[in-house]
């Protein structure tokens, strides 16, 4: 009974620094999502994915890539971290369009020094 | 532009009742939901409205108003476990959600 499960759960970086977050989810969800969440702010899409092999640019893309070889899995990679990428990035899946019902992994909270 | 707002905090009495506002402005709109999340948590469904009126789930119900852009979550017999971040969201017209920056409320003894 996982749900969506995240990793690593904690990170620190140093400015410059490359790493990759790992989300899975076992629910059969073709929509999968990343997000980041800061203080004072709605949690802000930075990319998704509506199936396997496919992946779309949200409201915040810039400087993060993503990859969805698996239909169960959806990666969320920073290829030189900046300071303000410093947040919770949270992970997310659905089943489908219209009903939205989001699934929610636990965060990752990145800290880039 | 597209906007949500939302009470920044609240407080609220252990048995009382809150209710927790919502306005938005979206380019369409295909629903609109509450979360709730506590402290260091994730974000966990509450409700979803499409259509006006009243929705109710045990002590908690949802509101909405199209016409106005207007929602709010209504919870009833306030618990200490109530104390969370309550996240307001509507769906576009491109089915893309658009979060508030979510209310904490602290419910006291």
């Amino acid at each position: 009974n996982a749900g969506v499960t995240q990793t690593p759960k904690f990170r620190v970086l140093k400015t410059g620094q490359s790493m990759t977050l790992l989300c899975a989810q076992d629910m059969n969800h073709e929509y999968m999502y990343w997000y980041r969440q800061d203080p004072g702010m709605g949690l802000r899409l930075i990319h998704y994915s509506v199936g396997e092999g496919t992946t779309a640019k949200g409201e915040v893309p810039d400087g993060y890539n993503v990859s969805r070889l698996k239909k169960q899995n959806f990666l969320l990679g920073l290829e030189s971290a900046a300071p303000s990428q410093t947040s919770v990035y949270f992970c997310a899946s659905s089943s489908g369009e219209e009903f939205v019902e989001l699934f929610f992994g636990e965060g990752s909270r990145l800290t880039v020094l | 532009g597209q906007n949500i707002d939302q009470p920044t905090e609240m407080t609220a009495t252990e048995g009382a009742i809150v209710q927790i506002n919502c306005t938005y402005q979206t380019s369409g709109f295909n629903g609109l939901f509450w979360y709730q999340q506590h402290a260091g948590e994730a974000p966990t469904f509450l409700s979803y409205n499409v259509l006006d009126g009243l929705e109710e789930k045990g002590r908690f119900s949802s509101f909405l108003s199209r016409s106005k852009g207007y929602s709010y979550l209504l919870l009833k017999e306030l618990q200490m476990k109530d104390s969370a971040s309550y996240l307001c969201a509507a769906l576009d017209s491109n089915y893309q959600l658009i979060w508030g920056a979510g209310t904490k409320l602290i419910i006291k003894p």
